[in-house]
């Protein structure tokens, strides 16, 4: 049964890192890309980045100089990190397994820009 | 990077309606185009991928069409559970999702 589950904290004050973490089961991270999307409450969709399942990575320009998408295959978990957070960075995360008909998403995780 | 531009942005029909949204992306794009719903609270559906495949377990009054830059979601009979938004995504090159279009019953 192909799973993901978001974590990470709630509330991230302005300036700082943000870091979640995607744990994955059902499936390998060498078999299949995952990706990040983010929603903000009551706006649209935004397309992050994404981890190859060879382990290459891509990310949104608009969002590259602060973004980093990273993986440990032996835990079955992808990351996240993203630098210089501001309110309008609050947001529903959610991790996805690839994108499309073999598509499987996470329930997503809050997280609250605010000091 | 592309842009997609979907319209309308928000939508009122009634039950039996036929609803259609459109999505426009500035380049070509191929077949590459897939349509989402999310309810409120939910995490995004794939209703649609590459254009016009219907994915699992999604029923038939739901179609897509077009090809390269213009697209189009259409419902051909509005049900009272389809209140939700509606998303493009284009996978052609890089990845963007369309705006949104929330669709109201009347």
């Amino acid at each position: 049964q192909v799973q993901l589950k978001e974590s990470g904290p709630g509330l991230v004050q302005p300036s700082q890192t943000l870091s979640l973490t995607c744990t994955v089961s059902g499936f390998s991270l060498m078999d299949y890309s995952v990706h990040w999307v983010r929603q903000p409450p009551g706006k649209g969709l935004e397309w992050m980045g994404r981890m190859k399942y060879d382990g290459d990575t891509y990310y949104n320009s608009a969002l590259k100089s602060r973004l980093s998408i990273s993986r440990d295959t032996s835990k079955s978990q992808v990351f996240l990190k993203m630098n210089s957070l501001q309110t309008e960075d609050t947001a529903i995360y959610y991790c996805t397994r690839s994108l499309g008909a073999r598509g499987y998403w996470g329930q997503g995780v809050m997280v609250t820009v605010s000091s | 990077d592309i842009q997609m531009t979907q319209s309308p942005s928000f939508l009122s029909a009634s039950v039996g309606d036929r609803v259609t949204i459109n999505c426009k992306a500035s380049q070509n794009i191929n077949k590459y185009l897939d349509w989402y719903q999310q309810k409120l609270g939910e995490a995004p559906k794939l209703l649609i991928y590459n254009t016009n495949s219907l994915h699992t377990a999604i029923p038939s009054r739901f179609s897509g069409s077009g090809s390269g830059t213009d697209f189009t979601l259409t419902i051909s009979s509005l049900q009272p559970e389809d209140v939700a938004t509606y998303f493009c995504f284009q996978h052609n090159s890089g990845f963007t999702f369309g705006s949104g279009t929330k669709l109201e019953i009347k």
